[in-house]
């Protein structure tokens, strides 16, 4: 199957740093990314779809500006968290989504996991 | 409003027996479903996806079943091992006709612990 690969897996860093996420497409293009945060012993909860060469598509309640999203290439999106607060804490999770794919088969990332002390 | 419920919520069994998770959607207009198992600390990987006319799918001791008239489906674990010990979430894709893209609904995902 398709290989996506997210980076770093885990990061640490202190309230009001900015931490950036990426999130790779290994073997495939893909017009079309998500991204997904989860809290322990929950499920994933969408952020925003992230559409390649466009504006990010931001679920209700996300902050656009706390959550920037760039999706520059058919193979890459990354997610940066802007002054971040310990509350930011949290298990990010990138999916992306084949180009053509008849079914709209979903490849996930390994996760990057954010504390923010 | 499109939803996908699973149950139980969480389940322990011992090693070596079976269970079954349950997944119910109301998701229209339906395009696939898609069980996933995830690892703690992990991403999400596929087990099966199964289309509208698709009954029965079997990867392994993972054996999907779909009910599109009562928009239920199973997800049966066969002689449980250890490392089955995972998260189960079942997700519903609804495509998007006029635009062709896919909206995705997630279940919150059933919470398996397989005892030695």
């Amino acid at each position: 199957g398709a290989v996506v690969s997210q980076h770093p897996s885990w990061v640490i860093c202190k309230s009001g740093t900015s931490v950036k996420i990426e999130c790779r497409s290994l073997d495939f293009q893909a017009t079309t990314m998500f991204w997904y945060r989860q809290f322990p012993k929950q499920s994933l909860m969408l952020m925003a779809t992230s559409n390649e060469g466009s504006k990010a598509t931001y679920e209700q309640g996300v902050e656009k500006d706390k959550f920037l999203i760039n999706h520059a290439s058919l193979t890459l999106s990354t997610l940066t968290v802007t002054s971040a607060h310990p509350e930011d804490s949290s298990f990010y999770i990138c999916s992306a989504r084949v180009v053509g794919a008849i079914t709209g088969e979903l490849f996930f990332g390994e996760g990057s996991r954010l504390t923010v002390l | 409003k499109n939803q996908v419920e699973q149950s139980p919520q969480s389940l322990i069994i011992l090693e070596g027996k079976n269970c079954t998770l349950q997944c119910n959607y109301t998701v229209s207009p339906f395009s696939n479903l898609r069980w996933y198992k995830q690892d703690t600390g992990r991403g999400p990987v596929s087990l099966t996806i199964m289309t509208f006319s698709e009954n029965t799918k079997s990867n392994g001791r993972y054996t999907a079943t779909l009910d599109a008239d009562t928009k239920q489906s199973s997800l049966h674990i066969t002689a449980s091992q250890l490392s089955d010990s995972a998260s189960y979430i079942c997700v519903v894709s609804a495509i998007r006709v006029a635009s062709g893209t896919y909206k995705y609904i997630f279940g919150t995902g059933t919470r398996l612990k397989v005892l030695a």
